[in-house]
Order: C-alpha cells, then sequence, then structure tokens
C-alpha cells in the first residue's frame, strides 16, 4: 500500500519563501508529482520527480529523496494567486495516483 | 485542457436514486479515471479505464460502477445514491507529459454531486 503525509494548512507572506514538506510510505515508487488546486476548480500539474534531487521550474521548484521517502515543493517570491491547495501524489504507473490529503496554503500581505 | 468535459457540473438527488456522470474527452487518450474528492479525505481513486470495455477498480469502488463503449466517454454509475457519495467527482486522462512521466494527468473541471 501507499501512505502519504503532508502539513493541512500553512501560512505564508507575499514576497517570501515557503516550503511544503511530503512524506511517504510505498512498496512500489513510479514517481512523486505535486499538484496546485484552487477552491473551487480542478487540481492543475505542477511538477513529477523520479529521480532524487531537484527539479527548479520558474518560482516553483520540487526535491525528491527516495531514500528517505521524502519530497518538497519550494515556492519563490509569493503572490497573492498562489493562495490554494498543494497536493502531493504518488503514481506514474497505469493505474492512477495516491493522493495526499493537500496542504491549504495561505498567504497574507 | 486535455479535451476533458464533466457534466452535469452540479446534481442534486435522492437517496436512492440512480445517477450517471459523464466524462467527454476529445483527443483520443488511452487511460481515464474517476476520483472523488472529499475534506479530510484529499483526492481517491474510483474506477480506471485503460482501453474501450476495459476497467478495473480503485481505492473506493463500492457503490459504484463504471462503462466505456467508446474511447472518448468514462460513464460513472450509482446504482442507488446514498448520502456518503456527496462529494466533488472528477474525471482525469493519463498523457505523457513534458515533464518525463509516462502518466502525467489531466483533471477536467468536476462534478458537485448532492445526495439529499
Amino acid at each position: 500500500g501507499q501512505n502519504i503525509d503532508q502539513p493541512t494548512e500553512m501560512t505564508a507572506t507575499e514576497g517570501a519563501i515557503v516550503q511544503i514538506n511530503c512524506t511517504y510510505q510505498t512498496s512500489g515508487f513510479n514517481g512523486l508529482f505535486w499538484y496546485q488546486q484552487h477552491a473551487g476548480e480542478a487540481p492543475t500539474f505542477l511538477s513529477y520527480n523520479v529521480l532524487d534531487g531537484l527539479e527548479e521550474k520558474g518560482r516553483f521548484s520540487s526535491f525528491l529523496s527516495r531514500s528517505k521517502g521524502y519530497s518538497y515543493l519550494l515556492l519563490k517570491e509569493l503572490q497573492m494567486k498562489d493562495s490554494a491547495s498543494y497536493l502531493c501524489a504518488m503514481g506514474g504507473g497505469a493505474d492512477g495516483l495516491t493522493f495526499g490529503k493537500g496542504t491549504h496554503l495561505i498567504i497574507q500581505p | 485542457d486535455a479535451g476533458i468535459t464533466q457534466s452535469p457540473r452540479h446534481k442534486v438527488t435522492e437517496t436512492g436514486t440512480p445517477v450517471t456522470l459523464r466524462c467527454h474527452q476529445t483527443e483520443n487518450h488511452r487511460y481515464m479515471y474517476w476520483y472523488r474528492q472529499d475534506p479530510g479525505h484529499g483526492l481517491r481513486l474510483i474506477h480506471y479505464s485503460y482501453g474501450v470495455k476495459d476497467t478495473d477498480k480503485g481505492e473506493v469502488s463500492d457503490g459504484y460502477s463504471v462503462s466505456r463503449s467508446k474511447t472518448e466517454d468514462f460513464l460513472l454509475t450509482l446504482e442507488s445514491a446514498t448520502s456518503s457519495q456527496t462529494s466533488v467527482y472528477f474525471c482525469a486522462i493519463s498523457v505523457a507529459g513534458t515533464s518525463g512521466s509516462m502518466n502525467e494527468q489531466f483533471f477536467g473541471p468536476g462534478t458537485r454531486l448532492t445526495v439529499l
């Protein structure tokens, strides 16, 4: 089976940096995904890691350590529009994704 | 947006009635998925399909059935709706993404179902 843990809620300040952590347990690893979901909308893809290390994509970066069962999403130069839920998910095979419960990020001015 | 639509977008029904939700895609993707999203649980997989007439169960399949008679349509049926099936239902398709993943998922806009 698979299990994913991430914080329920985080608060950060506009212009700052925030790191959202995700820990997981799995019997088989196919990849680690991060999705963003604004209230009332569908999740949208942010990043994918299958190898250890950091993947950078503009203001967003994602890190993976397979030996530690750990990932984080790093958001820089925070903007008010970054207020959303961030979902950590495992998968990559054809049988769908297993999601964590999501981290609700609140950006304060 | 990967050409995914869901219908209806909102539905209110009564306990015991049958309900069918439709997911339609326009880009001939092979893999399609149904998830439900509930507060405190996150997104959970109900059923998925890997081709016409080929489907399999996900984590929370009890009380749900699916059908895929055409590549473009994936139907989710609640044979006899219960209040515990009140949820937001998302359809997704899976593609080989630019990230290197062979199964990057794109989601439809969702259907909000309320069972009274």
